[in-house]
């Protein structure tokens, strides 16, 4: 199975900053990535699929990049309802698999 | 209307059985691929299985093979996943979504929770 490491596994900025999360998959997956936002208590909304184009109604202070293994979700001016846990998630493989989750807190 | 609503959820005893079904509205349900989605409580999302458009092509991750049937009935717009030999680790919540054109979930239930416990 291709395995995917987020990093970090938390973060804590202010509204305005630009937050960067890391994507890395144990092998290429040739940009068959995406990436989820989670608030508590609801389902995971889809931001950005095949790496880097963003999903119908999502703000385009979201934007993703990466290619090969590594990949990158940048949220370009943190607002107060990004507060947050982000997922990546590949589907190159038959076997999808998803990262362990970011969590975006309010400093 | 919410286009996809699961349903089945509920305590059960280690070993024993539980259906889950996920109705949906909306759109052509015939046309789509569709997943199943865990989430444990606090803990991350795990890939538990997805069926294609007419049944032809399942996968299921390693933790649930053997144990978790999906299936699918396009007449009636509804999805399934029969769980058997039950686990605690297998306590989440459960979410039925719906795949684009390629891997990724643009569509997602609510979520039934799954307990497994004595």
């Amino acid at each position: 199975d291709i395995q995917m490491t987020q990093s970090p596994s938390s973060l804590s900025a202010p509204v305005g900053d630009r937050v960067t999360i890391t994507c890395r998959a144990s092998q290429g997956i040739s940009n068959s990535l995406a990436w989820y936002q989670q608030k508590p208590g609801k389902a995971p909304k889809l931001l950005l699929y095949a790496a880097s184009k963003l999903e119908s109604g999502v703000p385009s202070r979201f934007s993703g990049s990466g290619s090969g293994t590594d990949y990158t979700l940048t949220i370009s001016s943190l607002q107060p309802e990004d507060f947050a846990t982000y997922y990546c998630q590949q589907y190159y493989s038959t076997l999808w698999t998803f990262g362990q989750g970011t969590k975006v807190e309010i400093k | 209307q919410v286009p996809l609503v699961e349903s089945g959820g509920g305590l059960v005893k280690p070993g024993g059985s539980l259906r889950l079904s996920c109705a949906a509205s909306g759109f052509t349900f015939s046309d789509y691929y569709m997943s199943w989605i865990r989430q444990a409580p606090g803990k991350g999302l795990e890939w538990v299985s997805y069926i294609s458009s007419v049944g032809s092509t399942i996968y299921y991750a390693d933790s649930v093979k053997g144990r978790f049937t999906i299936s699918r009935d396009n007449a009636k717009k509804s999805l399934y996943l029969q769980m058997n030999s039950l686990r605690a680790e297998d306590t989440a919540v459960y979410y039925c979504a719906r795949r684009g054109p390629l891997g990724f979930l643009p569509s997602w239930g609510q979520g039934t929770l799954v307990t497994v416990s004595s």
